[in-house]
């Protein structure tokens, strides 16, 4: 099952921007997370916010959360070339022996251009 | 202090060829994963381990093996390659199913 879909599938900006990417999802969840990909490599985490939280800081990372709208958005603040990568979001989603395995979207793919 | 290392990087089989992925973690790590990305459909769960000795299904677990003898090693078996298997594998660790996972690199595997 795929639970998050990231909006949009591609951004291209440049240098000192700001960019802004979306995650619907269609289930209850405990948390969300998000990750960053860059080419060639593993996902590295970035940021993770609890249901009952609505906005999470972490340096030029915002990431907010609507649970009644089954959103979030990440966004990033003055973005640099080194920002160039892909983007996921992923939910928990709770299988029959208690395990939350995580639901990754699709991807945002970031091109910042210097 | 490697965190999660995963071998080979790169492998080419033949349909049918058996192969292990091998995936190690140095954090203490409880919780170990496997995933494939495929492009377009995200990262797939394919089985996992919340303890050494334990181990379930993902996914998708269809020709996959796995075993957790130790709680640094998290091998996955190809049985038998198919080119439906084609896929860039990563194996995660977490210290609980809802904190961050932590990622190696991954294995692009490819089935002629």
């Amino acid at each position: 099952s795929q639970q998050g879909e990231e909006d949009p599938q591609a951004l291209s900006i440049q240098e000192g921007e700001n960019a802004t990417m979306n995650c619907s999802y269609k289930t209850s969840i405990n948390n969300l997370q998000w990750y960053r990909q860059n080419s060639g490599r593993g996902l590295v985490h970035l940021i993770l916010i609890r249901s009952n939280e609505r906005e999470k800081h972490s340096g030029r990372l915002r990431v907010t959360l609507d649970t009644s709208k089954k959103s979030s958005s990440l966004l990033i603040t003055a973005s640099r070339a080194a920002d160039t990568a892909s983007y996921f979001c992923a939910t928990d989603e709770g299988l029959n022996t208690g395990f939350q395995k995580l639901v990754f979207g699709t991807g945002t793919r970031l091109l910042v251009s210097p | 202090n490697a965190g999660v290392t995963q071998t080979p990087k790169f492998q080419v089989l033949k349909t049918g060829q058996s192969m292990t992925l091998q995936c190690a973690q140095d954090m203490n790590h409880e919780y170990m994963s496997w995933y494939r990305q495929d492009p377009g459909m995200g990262l797939r769960l394919i089985h996992y381990s919340v303890g050494a000795g334990i181990t379930d299904q993902g996914e998708v677990p269809n020709g996959y093996n796995v075993s957790r003898s130790t709680t640094e090693d998290f091998p996955l078996r190809l049985l038998s390659a198919a080119p439906s298997q084609t896929s860039v594998y990563f194996c995660a660790s977490s210290y609980g199913t809802t904190q961050p996972q932590h990622f190696g690199d991954g294995t692009r595997l490819s089935i002629l």
